[in-house]
């Protein structure tokens, strides 16, 4: 068990360029969640896959975003034309049925717009 | 709806005092309740979780916290800080055994004075 890997830890891009990060969870679970962290607050809900499903997308998930989980293994999230609010740390967490045994979160993908 | 308040956003304490950190939650089902540490640029890692066992729920660290339903808090502490414990912390809620994500506090900023 080598816990969630996110890839990139830090991304710097050009407002209106397109990013995608990578998450791999815990390779038993069975759900996959994307977080979005802005500085001083708590991480807000994005999106949730159970295997390769996508199950529920946030409001904050605008159509300039989207998320795959191809196989149900690792996950993609991508952000088309960045915009300087978009900048914030992702994070991506994983877990076994409904929780009960925790949350496994990785490190984050910070992304800087400029 | 799952919500979740966290009175103080920053909070500041003596080493080898004792850290109160306050979590209010509100739920329309069985919550399961989790108090997660973020160090900076680093992510989440699970200090506790109740998931309705027992009421008073101990953690890594040295960290505990008591389930009140009457109350809807889950307040954590720790008799005698260490200056490694500066840190944000997280109270988070979910749907308990219904649950898909979960809901985050806006955090509290730990500052530990030697």
């Amino acid at each position: 068990d080598t816990g969630v890997s996110q890839d990139p830890r830090h991304k710097i891009t050009k407002r209106g360029q397109n990013v995608t990060f990578r998450c791999d969870p815990i390779s038993e679970h069975n759900r996959l969640y994307w977080y979005r962290q802005t500085l001083g607050q708590g991480p807000e809900f994005l999106t949730y896959f159970q295997n390769e499903a996508q199950l529920e997308k946030s409001r904050l998930l605008s159509d300039r975003f989207s998320a795959e989980r191809p196989k149900g293994s690792f996950s993609t999230l991508e952000i088309q034309r960045t915009e300087q609010g978009d900048s914030a740390m992702y994070l991506c967490a994983s877990s076994f049925g409904q929780g009960e045994s925790g949350y496994t979160f990785g490190s984050g993908t910070r992304l800087t717009v400029v | 709806a799952q919500s979740v308040t966290q009175l103080g956003s920053h909070v500041s304490v003596s080493e080898g005092a004792l850290v109160l950190l306050r979590c209010n939650y509100s739920s329309s089902v069985p919550p399961y309740l989790f108090w997660y540490v973020q160090y900076p640029n680093q992510g989440l890692q699970l200090l506790l979780k109740y998931t309705s066992a027992a009421t008073l729920v101990k953690g890594i660290n040295g960290f505990e916290a008591e389930f009140k339903k009457s109350e809807t808090s889950f307040h954590l502490t720790k008799p005698s800080a260490h200056m490694s414990d500066a840190a944000e912390y997280f109270c988070a809620v979910s749907e308990g055994a219904a649950g898909n994500k979960l809901t985050f506090g806006g955090g509290t900023r730990v500052l530990v004075k030697p």
